[in-house]
């Protein structure tokens, strides 16, 4: 696609519930990263996978987090057991580079904002 | 271990007058350096970015930044601003160990 894709847009949810949050990466980028936002915060960093893999999710706040790209293109973050303080917007983005080569030039989607209720 | 350090939460300033938004950095190894901008209810653009060469960088609509290795500085200058520019800025830094890590954010609020 010309551009990083996420969706939902804005999501609402009640505390307790599971909660999926999809990223459709720029073709052909073989890095992607999760970052989440929070009113009045610079992004932080959850997780890259270089391919399919996981390269660092030293990012995830704790075991309720979750993420997959299973066929190395589109990934899915999972919230398990979603709580007040997860309201945030998430933001996915992509790159061409590969582990160790690359320039950090990311381009981000618009992100899927959470809210908890 | 890297961080990134904003100054200035906010930065008010009058349409047509120079601005300057600082960001200081601290890493123990060589790194890329970038600004980000988010305009409201937008995702983040690259604004302008330092992978090497000449310290002084030029990006897009006008912005400039300067690299300052020996004080660990890439501070975001514009010599006139438009209405238009009031958006938030993030310098970020990105090492080999492929993350970028972000400032706080300033809010550049430019007033008529």
């Amino acid at each position: 696609g010309a551009g990083v894709s996420q969706t939902p847009s804005n999501k609402v949810t009640e505390k307790g519930k599971y909660v999926e949050l999809r990223c459709d990466p720029i073709s052909g980028h073989t890095a992607l990263y999760w970052y989440r936002q929070s009113l009045g915060q610079g992004p932080e960093f959850l997780i890259y996978f270089q391919g399919t893999g996981a390269a660092d999710d030293s990012g995830l706040p704790n075991d309720r987090f979750f993420a997959v790209r299973p066929e190395g293109s589109v990934s899915t973050l999972k919230i398990q057991r979603t709580e007040r303080g997860d309201s945030a917007v998430y933001l996915c983005a992509s790159s061409l580079g590969t582990s160790g080569s690359g320039t950090g030039e990311l381009f981000f989607g618009e992100g899927s904002r959470l809210t908890v209720l | 271990a890297q961080s990134v350090t904003q100054l200035d939460s906010q930065v008010p300033v009058f349409e047509e007058a120079p601005v300057e938004l600082r960001c200081n950095y601290s890493s123990s190894v060589s790194v890329y350096l970038f600004w980000y901008v988010q305009y409201p209810n937008q995702g983040l653009q690259l604004l302008l970015k330092y992978l090497s060469g000449s310290t002084l960088v030029k990006g897009i609509n006008g912005f400039e930044a300067e690299f300052n290795k020996s004080q660990t500085s890439f501070h975001l200058r514009k010599p006139s601003v438009h209405i238009s520019d009031t958006a938030e800025y993030f310098c970020a830094v990105y090492n080999a160990g492929n993350m970028l890590t972000f400032g706080g954010g300033t809010r550049l609020m430019v007033k008529p």
